[in-house]
């Protein structure tokens, strides 16, 4: 079993839209928690941590749910320039990447 | 600059040849990571390193594949014997030590790695 799973999508959806990506991960000892966004054949760049209590910046929204294991992204009102694949990272001793969910916001 | 630096941005090597990527962390960093990305594939990890050490290298190919960060200077990744399959996008991230929580990793720009 992969130590953090992301459906790969891709999800598309319309400007003005929100949507959400889950993420789950195996070791329940996982200590800290993250979503990157990498645009294409760029290097990823860190999006927000995520905390217990959750977190907003802006139009994202990230919850952790630590008794199913799960980590959420929300994003409203998408934007065009949002269309990216969103990396879940998970922090026990080393850091664990999900494969990324590609998300398309369409005109 | 504070980032973390990577070089060459583009390396061009063929068949048989070697491969050296330089990883230089960010200031206050002690840890670093190699990661691999094919075109259309997710980020695959290889090795990860502090000063000196080791610490788990269950990603990297049991040939030709080898990394290390010394004392001084950057961190290495070196892939022997260059294959075309090698091609691909190499990205180093850092982190600072162990017992500072909730601190992410950074990523280099990455060097894109294309095989003749």
């Amino acid at each position: 079993r992969k130590e953090v799973e992301q459906d790969p999508g891709p999800f598309n959806v319309p400007e003005g839209a929100t949507v959400a990506f889950n993420c789950t991960y195996s070791n329940s000892a996982s200590q800290s928690f993250f979503w990157y966004r990498q645009d294409c054949r760029k290097e990823p760049k860190l999006l927000m941590s995520v905390y217990s209590s959750g977190n907003e910046d802006g139009r994202f929204t990230a919850q952790l749910n630590r008794a199913s294991q799960y980590i959420s992204l929300l994003i409203r009102d998408s934007k065009l320039s949002d269309s990216a694949t969103y990396l879940c990272v998970v922090h026990f001793n080393k850091f664990y990447f999900g494969s990324g969910t590609k998300l398309n916001v369409k005109p | 600059n504070a980032g973390v630096m990577q070089n060459p941005r583009h390396l061009v090597r063929r068949r048989g040849q070697e491969a050296r990527l330089r990883c230089s962390p960010m200031k206050g960093h002690s840890h670093v990571y190699w990661y691999r990305q094919l075109p259309e594939e997710g980020l695959k990890f290889m090795v990860y390193l502090q000063k000196e050490n080791i610490i788990d290298e269950s990603g990297m190919p049991k040939e030709r594949f080898s990394a290390e960060f010394p004392k001084e200077g950057p961190s290495i990744l070196r892939i022997q014997q260059v294959v075309r399959g090698d091609s691909a996008a190499y990205f180093c991230a850092s982190s600072p030590p162990d017992g500072v929580r909730n601190q992410p990793q950074h990523f280099g720009d990455g060097t894109r790695l294309s095989i003749l």
